[in-house]
């Protein structure tokens, strides 16, 4: 593994289902963040993490839940996925260093039917 | 609330000079960032501002004015794989960034 991988690339779920995206990071980064990206906006935080152990919500957290138990993974859940979730979700991670640079993971496409 | 503006397009011709403006209204700023994001693909790091003024990387260069709460990306020499979005970001005073929707560049040749 070499940097942020996210799984799966792209699922089609139906309304109603429960889906849980997977994040990985070998950089030891420290903090880690959950990102939808739709079509004219901009990425809007859902949540973030900034030390295995803890999390906190970011500017849309409706609808999703996440866990940190460890530096590397970082998943995030929709317990009853809706359309509107319909998106891409980038994971990132970030140095903590002076700029403090978030990373990002190659995306997650997620169409709710 | 916080709101970041850039140009939702650009065209611009190989070989020639882009310049990409942000402007940004936030509760606080530590730090300005830009990022380049192809086609079904990540964003990716291009250039940080803290401070005032211009930083150049190689054919990419930022500027940043705080007190006018404005950014630019400039892109010399313009290649083809040049074309993509470009992301504006702005830390806010919670240490999180606040994104606009992005540029989408378009190069001709």
């Amino acid at each position: 593994i070499a940097g942020i991988t996210q799984a799966p690339t792209s699922q089609i779920l139906a309304a109603g289902r429960r889906m849980t995206l997977r994040c990985t990071q070998d950089m030891r980064h420290n903090a880690m963040y959950w990102y939808r990206q739709d079509l004219g906006l901009g990425l809007r935080l859902i949540h973030y993490s900034n030390t295995a152990g803890t999390t906190g919500k970011g500017e849309v957290p409706d609808g999703y839940s996440v866990s940190r138990a460890n530096t590397d993974d970082f998943p995030l859940t929709l317990a009853s996925a809706v359309p509107s979730q319909t998106s891409v979700y980038f994971c990132a991670s970030s140095d903590g260093q002076d700029t403090d640079t978030q990373y990002f993971g190659p995306g997650t496409r997620l169409t709710v039917l | 609330g916080q709101n970041i503006d850039q140009p939702t397009e650009m065209t611009a011709t190989e070989g020639a000079i882009v310049q990409i403006n942000c402007t940004y209204q936030t509760s606080g700023f530590n730090g300005l960032f830009w990022y380049q994001q192809h086609a079904g693909e990540a964003p990716t790091f291009l250039s940080y501002n803290v401070l005032d003024g211009l930083e150049e990387k190689g054919r990419f260069s930022s500027f940043l004015s705080r007190s006018k709460g404005y950014s630019y990306l400039l892109l010399k020499e313009l290649q083809m794989k040049d074309s993509a979005s470009y992301l504006c970001a702005v830390r806010d005073s919670n240490y999180q960034l606040i994104w606009g929707a992005g540029t989408k560049l378009i190069i001709k040749p």
